[in-house]
């Protein structure tokens, strides 16, 4: 079975354009997390969502982040406009309840 | 709150050395917990969880008991090698949600 599949894996761009972030989980899991990490803050739960609605939000750290879930099989996270300080690894993971988290490969996001 | 507590690496051993990475929580009721495994450049990995007390979570060699006196989650490996060099998370969820709460994460390197 595919894993969580996470595209693009590396993104390169200019402060202030748009950035969006994709993920597709595993087939039949019923939640999904996005994650951010970096070496001064660690790993750090941004949103989730159960059942394509979002339950949690408060980790998502101002107004230019937004997530969305259309449908069970595909999440994006989008940063409008983009800035420097949000350069890090954004991780989508995947569960279904009891199981654990599954986690995808990681967009390395490098904003200049 | 819900937190979790790791032993601050980085920790280093030799090859074939007995590897011991110490967890505690705290949290209401009867969390499950979880140790996740970060190989460089890639996603968190799970790699063992439990339930409930008393619970033994094995994989790959490693394992780690559910100790609800100690309020503890300690993992362990009778003989690491140089590919288990890795970071490794410990995590727990409440009862009944799926949404986890990392410790900061201990960084092993094992030498040849």
């Amino acid at each position: 079975d595919a894993g969580v599949i996470q595209s693009p894996r590396h993104e390169v761009t200019e402060m202030g354009q748009e950035v969006t972030l994709r993920c597709k989980p595993i087939s039949g899991h019923d939640y999904l997390f996005w994650y951010r990490q970096t070496m001064m803050r660690g790993l750090e739960l941004l949103i989730y969502f159960n059942n394509n609605v979002p339950i949690d939000d408060s980790g998502m750290p101002e107004d230019r982040f937004s997530a969305k879930m259309p449908n069970a099989s595909f999440s994006t996270l989008k940063i409008q406009p983009s800035e420097p300080r949000d350069s890090a690894v954004y991780f989508c993971a995947s569960s279904l309840a009891g199981v654990g988290q599954y986690f995808g490969p990681g967009t390395r996001l490098t904003v200049l | 709150g819900n937190s979790v507590t790791q032993m601050e690496g980085p920790v280093t051993l030799s090859e074939e050395a007995f590897l011991t990475i110490n967890c505690t929580y705290t949290a209401t009721g009867y969390p499950s917990l979880f140790w996740y495994v970060q190989y460089p450049g890639e996603g968190l990995q799970l790699l063992l969880k439990a339930t409930k007390a008393d619970d033994k979570g094995s994989n790959k060699g490693f394992e780690a008991t559910y100790r609800k006196e100690t309020t503890s989650f300690h993992l362990e490996k009778g003989s690491v090698q140089v590919s288990d060099s890795a970071v490794y998370f410990c995590a727990l969820s409440r009862r009944g949600s799926e949404k986890l709460v990392f410790g900061k994460g201990t960084k092993l390197t094992v030498n040849p």
